[in-house]
Parts: C-alpha cells; sequence; structure tokens
C-alpha cells in the first residue's frame, strides 16, 4: 500500500497569497496516477488536479500540480477567499487507493 | 448533468446492518466506476472500494474487505454500501464518487453525492 504524506499539516496565509502544498508517497506513483481534492466544511470533496498536474473541468488556472515518482506539489499562486479549505491528495494508480491525511489551508 | 444522490441520514444501533445507496443520472452509470469513501468524525478520506455497474466487478481496500458489500443494480443507476454488525465506530460519513474515465478503474473521483452520515449508537 502507498502511504502519501502531507505537509504542512495546516498553513496560515492570506487572501493574495501563495501556497503550497506538499504531497509524499512512500513509494512511486505509477505514470503520475496522483489527484488533488479540496474539502470545505460540510461539503463533498472536490477534483481540482489529475494526473499530477492537469486541471479538472472548471478549475481556475490559479491551481497548479506538478511533480513525479515520490513527490507532488500543489501550488495556489494567488488565494482567493473561497479557497481556505482541507486539500487531499490521492493516488488512484495500483489498488489499493490512499489519500493524504489533509492539509488546511487557513485564514492568517 | 451529472448526478449522484445518496440517501439520506441514518441512526442505527449496535449490531444493526444498513445499506446506502448512490443513484446516478445524467451519464451511462454501467460505463463508469463508483467508488465508497469513508470520513469519520473530523478525519481524513478512506477509500473503501470500488464497483463497476456494467458487470459489478469489484474491489475492496483491505481494511474494508470482509467489512462491507458494495453491490449495484444498472436497472435503476444505484449503487449500494452495506455495513453489518454495525459498531460507533462506524459511524462516519459515506460518501459515493465516480470514476472520471469511462470504463477505466484507474481514474480520479470527478463527481461526488452530497455524502450520507451515519451514526451508530445505543
Amino acid at each position: 500500500e502507498i502511504v502519501l504524506t502531507q505537509s504542512p499539516g495546516t498553513l496560515s496565509l492570506s487572501p493574495g497569497e501563495r501556497a503550497t502544498l506538499s504531497c509524499r508517497a512512500s513509494q512511486t506513483v505509477s505514470s503520475s496516477f496522483l489527484a488533488w481534492y479540496h474539502q470545505k466544511p460540510g461539503q463533498a470533496p472536490r477534483l481540482l488536479i489529475y494526473g499530477a498536474s492537469s486541471r479538472a473541468t472548471g478549475i481556475p488556472d490559479r491551481f497548479s500540480g506538478s511533480g513525479s515518482g515520490t513527490d507532488f506539489t500543489l501550488t495556489i499562486s494567488r488565494l482567493e477567499p473561497e479557497d481556505f479549505a482541507v486539500y487531499y491528495c490521492q493516488h488512484y494508480g495500483t489498488s489499493p487507493w490512499t489519500f493524504g491525511q489533509g492539509t488546511k489551508v487557513e485564514i492568517k | 448533468e451529472v448526478q449522484l444522490v445518496q440517501s439520506g441520514a441514518e441512526v442505527k444501533k449496535p449490531g444493526e446492518s444498513l445499506k446506502i445507496s448512490c443513484q446516478g443520472s445524467g451519464y451511462t452509470f454501467t460505463s463508469y466506476w463508483i467508488a465508497w469513501v469513508r470520513q469519520m468524525p473530523g478525519k481524513g478520506l478512506e477509500w473503501m472500494g470500488v464497483i463497476y455497474p456494467g458487470d459489478s466487478d469489484t474491489r475492496y481496500s483491505p481494511p474494508f474487505q470482509g467489512q462491507v458489500t458494495i453491490s449495484a443494480d444498472k436497472s435503476i443507476s444505484t449503487a449500494y454500501l452495506q455495513l453489518s454488525s454495525l459498531k460507533a465506530s462506524d459511524s462516519a460519513m459515506y460518501y459515493c464518487a465516480r470514476g472520471s474515465f469511462r470504463g477505466d478503474i484507474v481514474s480520479p473521483f470527478d463527481y461526488w453525492a452530497q455524502g450520507t452520515l451515519v451514526t451508530v449508537s445505543s
């Protein structure tokens, strides 16, 4: 099973600032089958990025993903008020699929 | 418009069983994998398993193998998650979600239902 470790646990930033979230895998994620989601309180998760760097439908270009192998990054270029949420990475290659424990992006 | 709609919140007693439904619409239900994800109170997301409604091919995450049953009725575009011998530790939000790529098990989840809150308490 691939274990995904996200850091930091909490990121305190102001609107307009840049956010950089990390997701490290315990073994290589094949073919970059790595996705990012965010989840706001009381809502279901929403897909942001898949294939490590492809934006899902309707996701603004301030969200970008990068990385390969075992190290992946989600970058939000300029935080908007609606971006404050919990972010999860997930690998969906070889079963079992797993999620990281999450990074909370909170307003400073 | 693609939609997944789950059955409503449930309150159960320890030892009881429960079946949560997830109805899909706005797309060819039989052609996309459906996953189930658990979120315990204040915690992260856990992938439980997936089913391909077209032929009911099912895969389980090891911690949930033998603990839950995933099924589907393609005639009514509905997938199910069955939990038996409920314990307080089964109290959680349960989500169903659709695999993004038609026919491909290797898919992120692009559409999610609203979730079903399960409370197990004596």
